[in-house]
């Protein structure tokens, strides 16, 4: 099974502030990697798909990167909707979900 | 519009047995592949079950293997979680999940299923 890891578990920021969040796979996923935004009491968002793909709808200021055992989620300028836990998830090989990234405010 | 519901959930008794339903609407179901993901209270997101659009192909977790059941009537346009052998592990808010090229572009909002005596 791949195990997803993210870090830091919570990310303390202020609006404007740019903001990264890492995902490491025990194994290469190529490419085959999604993140999602949930807020508390709500079904998770589809953010970005294929490592570095916006989904249609989502700003601009999030971006992500990377490929086969390390990826970012990159924030350019943190608004205040975006406080809310983030999560990687791979599918290489079904699906797997990292532990999630809080991000709060400062 | 797309739609998913969740229902089913409540309160079981360990051991107990449990069948949460996933109604669709807004698209044609039986085109679409889905999924069952959980997410126990203050915990993060676990996928547990997946099942192709014509559902003859099903995968599931390790931690459900053996205990659940994926199925879907796509005349009827809904997808089922069958649950046996439940522990307070078990706990979670479950969410059904649409699928597409692999990403889950739509949820549902979740039904609670609680394992408790």
């Amino acid at each position: 099974d791949i195990q997803m890891t993210q870090s830091p578990s919570t990310l303390s920021a202020s609006v404007g502030d740019r903001v990264t969040i890492t995902c490491r796979a025990s194994q290469s996923i190529s490419n085959w990697l999604a993140w999602y935004q949930q807020k508390p009491g709500k079904a998770p968002n589809l953010l970005i798909y294929k490592a570095s793909s916006l989904e249609s709808g989502v700003p601009s200021r999030f971006s992500g990167s990377g490929s086969g055992t390390e990826f970012t989620l990159t924030i350019s300028s943190l608004q205040p909707d975006d406080f809310a836990t983030y999560y990687c998830q791979q599918y290489n090989s079904l699906w797997t979900f990292g532990q999630g990234t809080k991000v709060e405010i400062k | 519009e797309v739609q998913l519901e969740e229902s089913g959930g409540g309160l079981v008794q360990p051991g107990g047995s449990l069948r949460l339903s996933c109604a669709a609407s807004g698209f044609t179901f039986s085109s679409y592949e889905m999924n069952w993901v959980r997410q126990a209270p203050g915990k993060g997101l676990e996928w547990i079950s997946y099942i192709n659009s014509n559902g003859l192909t099903m995968h599931y977790a390790d931690s459900v293997k053996g205990r659940f059941t994926i199925s879907r009537d796509n005349a009827k346009n809904s997808l089922y979680l069958h649950m046996n052998s439940l522990t307070a592990e078990d706990t979670a808010v479950y969410y059904c999940a649409r699928a597409e090229n692999q990403n889950f572009y739509y949820w549902g909002q979740g039904t609670l299923v609680t394992v408790s005596s």
